[in-house]
């Protein structure tokens, strides 16, 4: 089972770009790797997702080198709403998109 | 994208009471899933709950202590059975939406706060 890891924690400032990145050593062929972000006492938020490469959209940028054992999601200029747990999480494609959850990215965004 | 509800929002509970939480979708999906977020950690998968066939329990979790019913393609229930306040967490339920080139989006509900005392 592919299993991702993530810093626990991170510090911003508002304005700043903000890069989290995941490793999946584990992951398969046919998954793919997709972001969440989770606010206190709320389901988690999808971000973004991909399987290679750089995907784009309104919110961030997930890169994802070839061999796809890591990627990173980039925040651009961040503000104090963006303070959230971020989960980095594998697709599991085979198993009707399944995913299991790692402890996440505790990011703040100081002023 | 999906967008789901979820009933009660928050309920406290007496020890050994039972609860059931709904989970209703604005459109017809296959796959569904329950999860479990303790206080301050993660989430945990419960089970998958797909329509026509029985719930799949993740190792942990059996079906006597948190039954869970897919009667059609837009709803779920998850029923925590005889409780304790180990079992105060929040409940969620999520649905796979399939998208362009095949690709899977889970989407959550807001969940369903509960206290055991």
């Amino acid at each position: 089972l592919a299993k991702t890891t993530q810093p626990i924690s991170m510090d911003s400032y508002e304005g700043q770009e903000v890069n989290i990145t995941c490793s999946h050593n584990n992951i398969a062929t046919n998954d793919y790797i997709t972001w969440y972000q989770q606010f206190p006492s709320q389901g988690p938020r999808f971000i973004i997702q991909g399987y290679k490469t750089k995907v784009t959209n309104e919110v961030a940028s997930l890169f994802i080198p070839a061999d796809r054992k890591s990627s990173t999601l980039s925040l651009p200029r961040v503000s104090l709403s963006d303070t959230a747990v971020y989960y980095c999480l594998v697709v599991l494609y085979n198993q009707g998109g399944k995913l299991i959850f790692g402890q996440g990215t505790e990011l703040s965004v100081k002023p | 994208s999906a967008v789901i509800s979820q009933k009660p929002s928050r309920d406290i509970c007496q020890r050994g009471t039972s609860l059931t939480i709904q989970c209703q979708v604005d459109s017809q999906v296959t796959m569904m899933f329950w999860y479990r977020q303790q206080p301050g950690q993660s989430l945990t998968l419960i089970a998958t709950a797909n329509q026509g066939s029985e719930a799949t329990y993740e190792s942990g979790f059996v079906i006597d202590k948190f039954p869970i019913s897919r009667p059609n393609l837009t709803f779920s229930t998850l029923t925590v059975s005889n409780m304790s306040p180990e079992d105060s967490s929040i409940y969620l339920c999520s649905v796979v939406v399939r998208g362009q080139g095949a690709t899977d989006t889970q989407y959550f509900g807001p969940g369903t706060r509960l206290t055991v005392l």
